[in-house]
């Protein structure tokens, strides 16, 4: 399987400001996702990164807010921008490398605004 | 709209039993649909997907049921343990939707000695 990490682990943070999570695999993959964990809720998916292009967003979810890298196959970073105490939850990315449409989660970032 | 439906509340079951998990989808048509283990503060891990031609998969002690005319999978663990304590999360792929997946909220699994 696949090792990922993810950077910070957790971070408070003020309202109004940005935060950027990185999210390292220890191989090539394909497919890189970004998913929201609010409190005691089940994970929404934000976007698939894309490598060399644009992410693809999900229905309710905007480049402005969220925007996304991905400059290779191992590595996405995810700012939450403008933050309010409602982005407040956990992120994760997760990636799907054998092409079998198993996921692998990372750790994720537990981002906290005040 | 769309749902995927767990039981919101925890299951509680004495060790050595066979814990049972519903996860029940409207206005879907899964091309696959897959079961994660998710314990505090750690993201999900994956436990087994089943194709929607599947009947029942099996995995050690886990065992998967897809009923597509239900619309409902059933997620069995026999002979439970403590270790087994955590929250289990279904999630869906829609034909034509690539690797992206629906979770449905969880079941939080407790395991009692």
């Amino acid at each position: 399987s696949a090792v990922i990490s993810q950077k910070p682990s957790r971070d408070i943070c003020q309202r109004g400001t940005s935060l950027t999570i990185q999210c390292q695999v220890d191989s090539q993959v394909t497919m890189m996702f970004w998913y929201r964990q609010q409190p005691g809720q089940s994970l929404t998916l934000i976007a698939t990164a894309n490598q060399g292009s644009e992410a693809t967003y999900e229905s309710g979810f905007v480049i402005d807010k969220f925007p996304i890298s991905r400059p290779n196959l191992t590595f996405s970073t995810l700012t939450v921008s403008n933050m309010s105490p409602e982005d407040s939850s956990i992120y994760l990315c997760s990636v799907d490398w054998t092409g079998s449409n198993e996921q692998f989660f990372g750790p994720g970032t537990r981002l906290t605004v005040l | 709209s769309q749902k995927i439906e767990q039981n919101s509340e925890a299951l509680n079951i004495q060790e050595g039993k066979t814990a049972t998990l519903t996860c029940n989808y409207t206005n879907y048509s899964p091309a696959y649909l897959q079961w994660y283990r998710q314990d505090p503060g750690r993201g999900p891990v994956f436990l087994l997907l089943i194709r929607e031609n599947e009947k029942e998969k099996r995995k050690e002690r886990l065992k998967v049921t897809f009923d597509t005319t239900l619309k409902q999978s059933l997620f069995h663990i026999t002979a439970s343990q403590p270790a087994d304590s955590a929250t289990y999360l279904c999630a869906l792929s829609i034909t034509g939707g690539g690797n992206k997946l629906t979770f449905g909220t969880g079941t939080q699994l407790k395991v009692e000695l």
